[in-house]
């Protein structure tokens, strides 16, 4: 059990559809993350949030779209996406960003496209 | 670029002690931190590094070399519950996220 929630845990499109991932975060944190974990690869850092603000986005192609409405929800919008795109999906957050402060992730959404 | 090295699997018995190691070539260096993740779980923090020397934290220890770009995890008194994998990663400055290793993952058997 973690203080951070993904949903869904798991999610099958195919390459036209438009989804949404979710994050909900129950620290009092003030960053979140968004990651790509892929096999045998490393967890690869999508986008930053601290305080609502997007701080870091990593090259990430246009058809991810990251939400931060407030502190403890973090949305990834997902549109037109290819097949190399399914990996599982992680949600993070920290108290802040940066030095050695421990990040809390979430079970992760596990996504396949068709 | 960044680059982290560490072993991609590592196999031990019940009750043994072992090491993972990790190594970094990266273009600033804040501390290693590292994470523990089981199949199909989330990551979950276990030590963070910023000056050399042996963190110890029950039967977990993770140890740095700032001079070396080194540092491991020592897993002493192993348990079946101790196979995951393994994260190593690294702070490039005090306000930057982490770059993390392509993980080991630890197989233990009776």
């Amino acid at each position: 059990e973690t203080g951070v929630t993904q949903t869904p845990r798991h999610l099958v499109m195919g390459m036209t559809n438009k989804k949404s991932l979710k994050c909900e975060q129950h620290l009092g944190h003030n960053a979140m993350y968004w990651y790509k974990q892929s096999a045998k690869k490393p967890l690869e850092l999508m986008f930053v949030y601290s305080l609502e603000e997007r701080v870091e986005n990593n090259s990430v192609p246009s058809r991810f779209s990251p939400e931060c409405p407030n502190s403890s929800h973090l949305f990834l919008h997902l549109h037109t996406l290819q097949p190399e795109d399914s990996a599982l999906y992680l949600c993070a957050s920290s108290q802040v960003t940066g030095g050695g402060q421990p990040q809390h992730f979430g079970d992760g959404t596990r996504l396949s496209i068709l | 670029g960044q680059s982290l090295e560490q072993p991609s699997e590592v196999t031990a018995v019940e009750g043994a002690i072992v090491q993972i190691n990790c190594t970094y070539q990266t273009s600033g260096f804040y501390g290693l931190s590292w994470y523990q993740q089981h199949d199909g779980g989330a990551p979950t923090f276990l030590s963070y590094n910023a000056l050399d020397g042996l963190e110890e934290t029950g039967r977990f220890s993770s140890f740095l070399s700032r001079s070396d770009s080194y540092g491991y995890l020592l897993l002493q008194e192993l348990q079946m519950k101790d196979s995951a994998s393994y994260f190593c990663a690294v702070s490039l400055t005090g306000y930057s996220t982490l770059t993390f290793g392509k993980g080991t993952m630890l197989l233990v058997s009776p």
